[in-house]
């Protein structure tokens, strides 16, 4: 089976651009997640998608935003980027949503985003 | 607020074992989890604990007690390939996941 793969690894924005990373989900998992990783700090939960509509939303603003396909792929999109938004953004997929057990995540490589 | 607290680094040394703690103060418990996270990979799940008591998986066990908000990984037997940083994460009320910032570790030969 194949993992979790995102788009692109690596990019360079300035403040005030958009940009929009991609990410396949693990097959056979319905579910995806985003989060947004700073250097030395732990994820923070972006928001969640199952079966194309979000469920769950973290403490981002609504310039975060994001889609689910039927093939369960995802994209995050961010516009008007600012200097804090440069950081790892991880995908991650599992299977059902996050009502269940203990609903492993399956994380992608991640997308390194610099905002100059 | 919700907060998960960790020590920010430790070191140890190859064969021996070394306990990481978490603590948490969360809106509601479902579940804790520990990821592995080598510097630049994706992290990688290693133990999930969602009643109190001990975990035992291979070289790595977790332990839980929701009583006081704490649980431990622990790793026998180190191996250069440990250095990692080790994530603690709760869900909560919600069913999201709250992280910690992690923990460093490194092994010494």
């Amino acid at each position: 089976e194949t993992g979790v793969t995102q788009s692109p690894t690596h990019l360079i924005k300035t403040r005030g651009q958009q940009v929009t990373l991609r990410c396949s989900s693990q097959s056979g998992h319905n579910t995806v997640s985003w989060y947004q990783q700073a250097l030395g700090q732990g994820p923070q939960f972006i928001f969640q998608y199952y079966r194309e509509e979000e469920n769950g939303r973290g403490n981002f603003p609504p310039r975060f935003s994001g889609l689910q396909f039927p093939n369960y792929s995802s994209e995050l999109n961010v516009n008007a980027l600012e200097l804090d938004d440069s950081a790892l953004y991880l995908c991650a997929s599992s299977l059902e949503d996050s009502y269940s057990g203990a609903n492993v995540l399956t994380f992608g490589a991640g997308s390194r985003l610099t905002v100059l | 607020g919700q907060n998960i607290d960790q020590p920010t680094e430790m070191t140890a040394t190859e064969g021996a074992i070394v306990q990481i703690n978490c603590t948490y103060q969360t809106s509601g418990f479902n579940g804790l989890f520990w990821y592995q996270q080598h510097a630049g990979e994706a992290p990688t799940f290693l133990s999930y604990n969602v009643l109190d008591g001990l975990e035992e998986k291979g070289r790595f066990s977790s332990f839980l007690s929701r009583s006081k908000g704490y649980s431990y990984l622990l790793l026998k037997e180190l191996q250069m390939k440990d250095s990692a940083s080790y994530l603690c994460a709760v869900r909560d009320s919600n069913y999201q996941l709250i992280w910690g910032a992690g923990t460093k570790l490194i092994i010494k030969p």
